[in-house]
């Protein structure tokens, strides 16, 4: 049971590049979300999706894209890399439901932006 | 907006000690109520939880009782250990009503590093 797999774990990106994280989740989860942990700041949600071809923005969307085209993965594009997004990313999935709705945590990619 | 407020830290202690981290939260509607834990090197994991008021989560020694008159949820352990230092993380996930879907969409605290010695 692999839960939620997200590479690469570490990555180094010179200003400009651009490049993708991948997220993939074994357990149909429907609701899927990225996130970026800086210190002291906790986790801050970037994009998020419901479903498959439905995706929406978070709190600190801006120089990522997502898409959503099925429901397992669920990949992150940095489209021109800043020092400013030099962070850890954490991908996460659960199900969509009443009551509550425990959250499945990748184990990160580290990126600096050099 | 919903947000949620976690003690300062970073906290030391030592084995065998009482741990409190306080959170309280802000939030409209019927918030689900988590801590999390993260581990050095690893991703979050779900350390206890509670859906309405009062209920109380506990996990592997940790207990956290959802107070809806103080909006808190405070993290208590009688009784800690090396191997429980980690970042602690008090999070919400907020529903429109009691019986509502709640999306996983969660709002965290910043953090409570939590350093335990010998």
């Amino acid at each position: 049971n692999a839960g939620v797999t997200q590479t690469p774990k570490f990555q180094v990106l010179k200003t400009g590049q651009s490049m993708t994280l991948q997220c993939a989740q074994d357990m149909n989860h429907e609701y899927m979300s990225w996130y970026r942990q800086d210190p002291g700041m906790g986790l801050r949600l970037i994009h998020y999706s419901v479903g498959a071809g439905i995706t929406d923005q978070g709190e600190v969307p801006n120089g990522y894209n997502v898409s959503r085209s099925t429901t397992e993965d669920f990949p992150l594009r940095l489209l021109s890399a800043a020092p400013s997004q030099t962070s850890v990313y954490f991908c996460a999935s659960s199900y969509l439901g009443t009551g509550n709705t425990e959250a499945f945590f990748g184990q990160g990619t580290r990126l600096t932006v050099v | 907006g919903d947000s949620v407020t976690q003690m300062e830290g970073p906290v030391t202690l030592s084995e065998e000690a009482f741990l409190t981290i306080n959170c309280t939260y802000t939030a409209t509607g019927y918030p689900s109520l988590f801590w999390y834990v993260q581990y050095p090197g690893e991703g979050l994991q779900l350390l206890l939880k509670a859906t309405k008021a009062d209920d109380k989560g506990s996990n592997k020694g940790f207990e956290a009782t959802y107070r809806k008159e103080t909006t808190s949820f405070h993290l208590e352990k009688g009784s800690v250990q090396v191997s429980d230092s980690a970042v602690y993380f008090c999070a919400l996930s907020a529903r429109t009503n009691a019986g509502g879907t709640s999306y996983g969409k969660l709002t965290f605290g910043q953090g409570t590093i939590l350093t335990v010695h010998p």
